[in-house]
């Protein structure tokens, strides 16, 4: 199986930087995605890491270290709409093509 | 337009009357999978298929059914409701290979009261 967590919640300030960070143990990693949820609506993709290093697009960008089991996402330029839960989740070579999921970091963007 | 549907969209129900939640995507992915989303357990797997005819069990299987006779199909099927089913129901769907994104249907709030 795996453990993945994040932090349960985060507040930032509109215009302003957050990292939202990831663990995960597994044995057999292969690939760590981000997702937004708005409440009660569906995960969207954000942003997909295989291999160690940071990927940027836009003003997302996601960080994986595999040695480290850690991966975070960085949101710039915090809009009000960017208020959301955000989901990290792991595929696993033994699980085919199954993510499994954090319970998710719920950010609030203030004024 | 690519999509992930999934019906009915909301359904309240008594415990034990069969259900059928429908979810249909028309991407051509091989592979399809269930979610319940419960608050402070987060997305767990009940469900998923690799291709037609082939189903498998994921983290919380019991009590639930499903079928994939049909590349496009993957339904639901909660033989005798209970109310700790009642939840949030998403489908996704994916191609095949590891760097492949899951889509999400728009997911469906069940209760069984």
């Amino acid at each position: 199986g795996q453990n993945i967590d994040q932090p349960t919640e985060m507040t930032a300030t509109e215009g302003a930087i957050v990292q939202i960070n990831c663990t995960y143990q597994t044995s057999g990693f292969n690939g760590l995605f981000w997702y937004q949820q708005h409440a009660g609506e569906a995960p969207t993709f954000l942003s997909y890491n295989v291999l160690d290093g940071l990927e940027e697009k836009g003003r997302f960008s996601s960080f994986l270290s595999r040695s480290k089991g850690y991966s975070y996402l960085l949101l710039k330029e915090l809009q009000m709409k960017d208020s959301a839960s955000y989901l990290c989740a792991v595929r696993d070579s033994n699980s085919g093509y199954a993510l499994n999921f954090g319970k998710g970091t719920s950010l609030l963007v203030t004024p | 337009e690519a999509q992930v549907t999934q019906n009915p969209r909301y359904l309240i129900t008594v415990t034990g009357k069969k259900l059928t939640v429908t979810c249909s995507q028309n991407m051509n992915h091989e592979y399809m999978s269930w979610y319940r989303q419960d608050p402070g357990l987060g997305l767990r797997q009940i469900y998923y298929s690799m291709n037609v005819e082939v189903t498998d069990k994921g983290d919380v299987p019991e009590g639930y059914k499903v079928s994939r006779k049909e590349k496009r199909n993957f339904p639901l099927i909660l033989e005798s409701p209970s109310p700790n089913q009642t939840s949030l129901y998403f489908c996704a769907t994916s191609g095949q290979g590891s760097s492949y994104e899951q889509y999400f249907g728009p997911g469906t709030r069940l209760t069984v009261t």
